[in-house]
Formats: C-alpha cells, structure tokens, sequence
C-alpha cells in the first residue's frame, strides 16, 4: 500500500488565521480524500480531490473554508481557512488504490484553535 | 443513501476472551464495507474488506469479519484478545467502485488482563 506523510503532525492555532496542512504519497494515485475527525468522533469525508479538477465538497463544507489544491499525483494540500475553536479536529487525508478502491491513510495533523 | 452503525461505543473483554465488534449497514446498492483500527495518536489502518466476494472475510492480526446480507451485517471478530488489539475500531461503507467511505461512529475496545 502507499505510504502517505502528512504535514504538520499538530500545530495550535489563533482563531481567525488559516492553517495549510500538506498530504504526500510515495506514488501516484487518482484518488485522494480529505476527512475531520472531531474530538471523540468518527470521520466525515470534506471533499475528493482527483487531480486534474476541481475538488468535490460534501454537504456542509465550502472552499471557501476549505480550500484544496491537487498540483499532481502525490500531493494535496487542504487549507483550514478563518479558523474557529470549532474546527479542531484531526484532519486526514487518504488515497484511494486497487479495485475496488480501498483508502490508505496518513497519520493526521492534529489542530486545535485557540 | 448508505449508513453505518456500530453497536455499542465501548467494548471491553479479557485478554485470551473473544472479540465481536458490530457492525450493520444500509445501502440500497451492494456495498463495499470495510473495518478500519485506529490505535492512539495514529491514522487509520485497513483491517480488512468485503468486495462481494467471499462472504467470510480474513484481514490481519487475526481478525475476521461475516458479511451477511439476509441480517445487513458485517461483524468482526477474533478469538482471542491480546493486549495489542486495544483501539478504537471503525466500520465503513462504500458503493460500488469505491470512492466516498461512510464511517461508523466507532467502538472502543478495552482488554483487561
């Protein structure tokens, strides 16, 4: 399976600033998937983000707030834009292989707003 | 629309005991349903899968899960609980050709010495 980096692994972070975190894949792949983990719960998908277009938010993120960049086939990044206490969460990113597709993981950046 | 749901928020047995974690889905297509483990600190890890083909799926360090249609579950299971296994466990779908996971809200799993 790939080996997926994140970047940060944590940061703390003032309300009202934005965070860039960073996602790196050891291989090409198509797919990649940005999720939030807030505290103490399970994982939503924020959007797919396929290289070559634009990304797809789910119901209840905007790009607004969570703007995706997807240069090439083995990086993405997910900006965390005019943050609020409410947006610390672990964030992941995740690629999608095989078929039919299983998503790796990376390890998340761990974000907490101040 | 798919859903998942996971019976149960915290588990707990003794080590050497058997582990059952729940697991039903909704999906008004065939599914795709997944477990993920996610020790302390650390992404998620792909346990194992179930891709409409052997309904008696086999994943890693020891565990296994039973995807049965007639009762929309999928349950995963190991015979005996080591100390190792203690870790949040979540239960995912996806539709065909994969893409979109829908995750569970996660069991915690204790084991007791």
């Amino acid at each position: 399976s790939a080996v997926i980096s994140q970047k940060p692994s944590r940061d703390i972070c003032q309300r009202g600033t934005s965070l860039t975190i960073q996602c790196q894949v050891d291989s090409q792949v198509t797919m990649m998937f940005w999720y939030r983990q807030q505290p103490g719960q399970s994982l939503t998908l924020i959007a797919t983000a396929n290289q070559g277009s634009e990304a797809t938010y789910e119901s209840g993120f905007v790009i607004d707030k969570f703007p995706i960049s997807r240069p090439n086939l083995t990086f993405s990044t997910l900006t965390v834009s005019n943050m609020s206490p409410e947006d610390s969460s672990i964030y992941l990113c995740s690629v999608g292989e095989g078929g039919p597709v299983e998503q790796y993981f990376g390890p998340g950046t761990r974000l907490t707003v101040t | 629309a798919q859903s998942v749901t996971q019976l149960g928020s915290h588990v707990s047995v003794s080590e050497g005991a058997l582990v059952l974690l729940r697991c039903n889905y909704s999906s008004s297509v065939p599914p795709y349903l997944f477990w993920y483990v996610q020790y302390p600190n650390q992404g998620l890890q792909l346990l194992l899968k179930y891709t409409s083909a052997a309904t008696l799926v086999k994943g890693i360090n020891g565990f296994e899960a039973e995807f049965k249609k007639s009762e929309t579950s999928f349950h995963l299971t190991k015979p005996s609980a080591h100390m190792s296994d203690a870790a949040e466990y979540f239960c995912a779908v996806s539709g065909p050709g994969g893409g979109k996971l829908i995750f569970g809200q996660g069991t915690e799993l204790s084991v007791k010495p």
